[in-house]
């Protein structure tokens, strides 16, 4: 059973437009949401994360915006560039470890020039 | 990275052999992580090791597989017997604690092909 669901699967903009992958979850005892950045035969990099008492956090280009009463979250690029393309995985976990992460299936971004 | 290190990065094993992953955690760090990555999907937690304990190994399949953390050296994940099926992305994890407490740390990977 999928816990976190991302979508869409890939994704193409052009460079400065605003990707946006959304995730939503199922278990409401999920309490840590990060994003993370892979790119090919690298290992995932944390990107940003939040917590559900917040609704939006920004770090840079990228933003997270959570709601929490439908259970779902999404990833906002700003200004995209050509080097943003990656795969991107969303994730979750719960209790104060955050070390068993429940991971999405990723977005392939492509950002063209 | 968090300075957690794998290694081989790639290895190939011909199916019944044995694949043996190592991984150090950054130093003076005592707890690693293992995940795998199999094709087009995300990673999926397997085993919490701390040095000469298993905290967590919900995640592990119940034959071939097994991990260990001693006392001295890296962490080793072993497969025995590998199939097919195993060919896949293992990644190693340590914590460093951040905004929202421990944030998992994954390394460059061990990319496994069994042919």
């Amino acid at each position: 059973q999928q816990q976190v669901k991302q979508s869409p699967q890939s994704l193409i903009v052009q460079k400065g437009g605003i990707p946006i992958i959304n995730c939503a979850y199922e278990n409401t005892a999920f309490d840590y949401f990060p994003w993370y950045q892979q790119f090919p035969g690298k290992g995932p990099a944390l990107l940003i994360a939040i917590r559900p008492d917040v609704s939006e956090k920004k770090e840079g280009r990228f933003t997270i915006s959570f709601n929490k009463s439908a259970k779902q979250f999404s990833l906002h690029i700003m200004d995209s560039q050509p080097g943003d393309s990656a795969t991107y995985f969303c994730a979750a976990g719960s209790g104060g470890s955050n070390y068993k992460l429940t991971f999405g299936k990723g977005t392939l971004l492509t950002v063209n020039p | 990275n968090a300075g957690v290190m794998q290694n081989p990065r790639h290895l190939v094993r011909r199916r019944g052999q044995e694949a043996r992953l190592r991984c150090s955690p950054m130093k003076g760090h005592s707890h690693v992580y293992w995940y795998r990555q199999l094709p087009e999907e995300g990673l999926k937690f397997m085993v919490y090791l701390q040095k000469e304990n298993i905290i967590d190994e919900s995640g592990m399949p119940k034959e071939r597989f097994s991990a260990e953390f001693p006392k001295e050296g890296p962490s080793i994940l072993r497969i025995q017997q590998v199939v097919r099926g195993d060919s896949a992305a293992y990644f190693c994890a340590g914590t460093e604690q951040g905004n929202h407490g421990n944030t998992i740390y994954f390394g460059e990977g061990s990319w496994l092909t069994v042919v």
